[in-house]
């Protein structure tokens, strides 16, 4: 399949600084990205989805000037937590569509490894 | 909110066959049924999905009812790799980028 990255794998930050993590689709082109978060022995929640281009689509009760998506090119999306505290700490996973580039064989999300935040 | 229930968690033995329920009664004639699972502190990975045929690949096989309003996951020979959380999601056709909505899926054990 699809190989997608992230980076950091995992980052530690003092509250009230604010955190960037990358998204890459290193091997397709992606227009649609996805941003989850996932707490402990939760499921994933879907965050917001981002369009290469154009601004993010939030889901309800997800504070977009709080969660910062930048889809700058097919194949990097970032997503910056702003003035982080404890209370954001978490797992979070993004995804990318690769429907548009044909690589998707059952129109599959393709996932990255995750990225651990941990707030101080 | 999900539109799938699932047991909360299940266990079986290693070599066995392992079978995962879903029900989906409210799904709707364009969507289709989507199976993931995430091994622990990874990101999700794609098993199967299908319309309303069985499916079967080299990873699972996919029983879904004639009604549509549930399926099962069958993985033939369960093996200690596979203890995993396993979701399942209906979405629509493929083709279009739609969003995966993940309920709280299955915590299958597998037992040495």
């Amino acid at each position: 399949g699809a190989v997608v990255s992230q980076h950091p794998s995992w980052v530690i930050c003092k509250s009230g600084t604010s955190v960037k993590i990358e998204c890459r689709s290193l091997d397709f082109q992606a227009t649609t990205m996805f941003w989850y978060r996932q707490f402990p022995k939760q499921s994933l929640m879907l965050m917001a989805t981002s369009n290469e281009g154009s601004k993010a689509t939030y889901e309800q009760g997800v504070e977009k000037d709080k969660f910062l998506i930048n889809h700058a090119s097919l194949t990097l999306s970032t997503l910056t937590v702003t003035s982080a505290h404890p209370e954001d700490s978490s797992f979070y996973i993004c995804s990318a569509d690769a429907t548009a580039s044909g690589r998707a064989v059952h129109n599959e999300q393709f996932f990255g490894p995750g990225t651990r935040l941990t707030v101080l | 909110d999900a539109k799938t229930t699932q047991p909360t968690s299940m266990d079986c033995a290693e070599g066995r066959a392992a079978n995962l329920p879903c029900n989906h009664s409210t799904i709707s004639g364009n969507e289709y049924v989507y199976w993931y699972r995430q091994i622990h502190s990874q990101g999700p990975q794609y098993i199967i999905h299908g319309l309303k045929n069985n499916e079967t690949n080299e990873m699972a096989s996919l029983i879904i009812t004639e009604d549509r309003k549930s399926s099962t996951l069958i993985l033939p020979h369960a093996t200690l790799r596979d203890t995993a959380v396993y979701y399942c999601i209906v979405r629509e056709a493929p083709g279009s980028s739609y969003k995966l909505i993940f309920g709280s899926g299955t915590r299958l054990l597998v037992r040495p």
